[in-house]
């Protein structure tokens, strides 16, 4: 089947415009999470969607940075007034988190983020 | 932060078993070890996981210590498509938290030929 799918692949935009990422997540999977990679580093958790619960936004960086999620379908991340420090990958991940087990995330290929 | 120390590199001969330690020593009684890798320029993929007990799976095993305060995974016959960083990641507890994971530097495996 169809894994996590994410748009555009590349994106460069100059400092001070905003941005839109999408992500569409595995069918059926209810929980939806963003991290960003900055190049040569490790994945920073930045916001989960599980179903109709209120999201965790506890790790996104600034008000700058906000996602939603319609339902238990796509989600978009929008950074408002981009900064060069927000270049990164921005990767979407989807799990069944079914919450009476662990389950593991499947990863979408990523976003490259360039702010010039 | 991350809560698991990895060596930053490590070479594998082609064929050969890859033996990648991790140490956990604060991990939590209901915390699971996470294992994923990520090929260069591609999104992590999940590997293995466990919780007390050794998992063995199609794409390797893992060896939780007693003490779960470390673990190994083995990769059985690596191959060259195997180079990759390799993340192990501490997560939960479970039962309605955020399952985010909180990747650290990982350890870049090199299959050499």
């Amino acid at each position: 089947g169809a894994g996590v799918s994410q748009s555009p692949s590349n994106k460069v935009t100059e400092k001070g415009k905003d941005v839109e990422l999408r992500c569409d997540p595995i069918s059926g999977h209810t929980a939806l999470y963003w991290y960003r990679q900055r190049l040569g580093q490790g994945l920073e958790f930045l916001i989960y969607f599980q179903g109709n619960s209120a999201p965790d936004k506890s790790g996104l960086p600034s008000d700058r940075f906000s996602a939603e999620r319609t339902g238990e379908s796509v989600s978009t991340l929008t950074i408002q007034r981009t900064q060069q420090e927000d270049s990164a990958v921005y990767l979407c991940a989807s799990s069944s988190d079914r919450l009476t087990i662990s389950d593991e995330q499947y990863f979408g290929p990523g976003t490259r983020l360039t702010v010039t | 932060d991350a809560k698991t120390t990895q060596p930053p590199s490590m070479d594998c001969a082609e064929g050969r078993a890859a033996n990648l330690p991790c140490n956990h020593s604060t991990i939590s009684g209901n915390e699971y070890v996470y294992w994923y890798r990520q090929i260069h320029s591609q999104g992590p993929q999940y590997i293995i996981h466990g919780l007390k007990n050794n998992e063995t799976n199609e794409m390797a095993s893992l060896i939780i210590t007693e003490d779960r305060k470390s673990s190994t995974l083995i990769l059985p016959h690596a191959t060259l498509r195997d180079t990759a960083v390799y993340y192990c990641i501490v997560s939960g507890p479970w039962g309605g938290a955020t399952n985010k994971l909180i990747f650290g530097t990982g350890t870049l495996l090199a299959v050499q030929p």
